[in-house]
């Protein structure tokens, strides 16, 4: 079985500053990875996924994260962030060939203050 | 791209009635879909999977009978909440898998039982 864990809860910061949002998971096989953002009342919005390749990957409104496969993580990154980008974000994992059945990490919420 | 269609996305009703969640995909034929629950400041929490032509698959500890699902065509999956009380309120979300790598998410209800 595949497990996420999101080791912040909130990360506040400040307009234009950079941002990392940290995913640490744990699988025997091979794994799917995913980014989804949330925004209040909505549902779920793909940011990025990593199946294979590359391990830098690119995904909508700016963000990027890079799987390691040593470390067990996949952290999303933002350079500059915007009041916009205000939002809760899931990490989440399925087993590598098949992105079916998802397990989400307990979320982070992101406040982009001015 | 493909999209998930969730209706309603938000109904309020009275203790004991039933109420039923609709999820369809818009343009990609679905043979599974899933249903979450989301507790405020909380993650995702699978409740059972929907198989079309066959019965769903539900996760331990919920109620088959308090939650009803019905995948009547390969693109509609619904979810009905049987003599809802207040504690089944909540925000509820279905997602269908894409191509087996990635998973759309419908834009989820809220409901609130009164």
């Amino acid at each position: 079985a595949q497990s996420v864990t999101q080791l912040d809860s909130q990360v506040p910061v400040f307009e234009e500053a950079p941002v990392e949002l940290r995913c640490n998971y744990s699988s025997s096989v091979s794994v799917y990875l995913f980014w989804y953002v949330q925004y209040p009342n909505q549902g779920l919005q793909l940011l990025l996924k990593y199946l294979s390749g590359s391990t830098l990957v690119k995904g909508i409104n700016g963000f990027e994260a890079e799987f390691n496969k040593s470390q067990t993580s996949f952290h999303l990154r933002k350079p500059s962030v915007h009041i916009s980008d205000t939002a809760e974000y899931f990490c989440a994992v399925t087993k590598g060939g098949s992105a079916r059945q998802l397990t989400f990490g307990s979320g982070t919420q992101l406040t982009v203050l001015p | 791209g493909a999209v998930v269609s969730q209706h309603p996305s938000r109904v309020i009703c009275k203790s004991g009635t039933s109420v039923k969640i609709e999820c369809r995909s818009l343009d990609f034929q679905a043979t599974t879909m899933f249903w979450y629950r989301q507790f405020p400041k909380q993650s995702l929490m699978l409740m059972a999977t929907s198989n079309e032509g066959s019965k769903a698959t539900y996760e331990q500890g919920v109620e088959k009978d308090k939650f009803l699902i019905n995948h009547a065509s390969l693109t509609l999956s619904t979810l009905t909440v049987t003599s809802a009380h207040p504690e089944d309120s909540s925000f509820y979300i279905c997602s269908a898998p894409y191509m087996n790598t990635e998973a759309f998410f419908g834009q989820g209800t809220r409901l609130t039982v009164v």
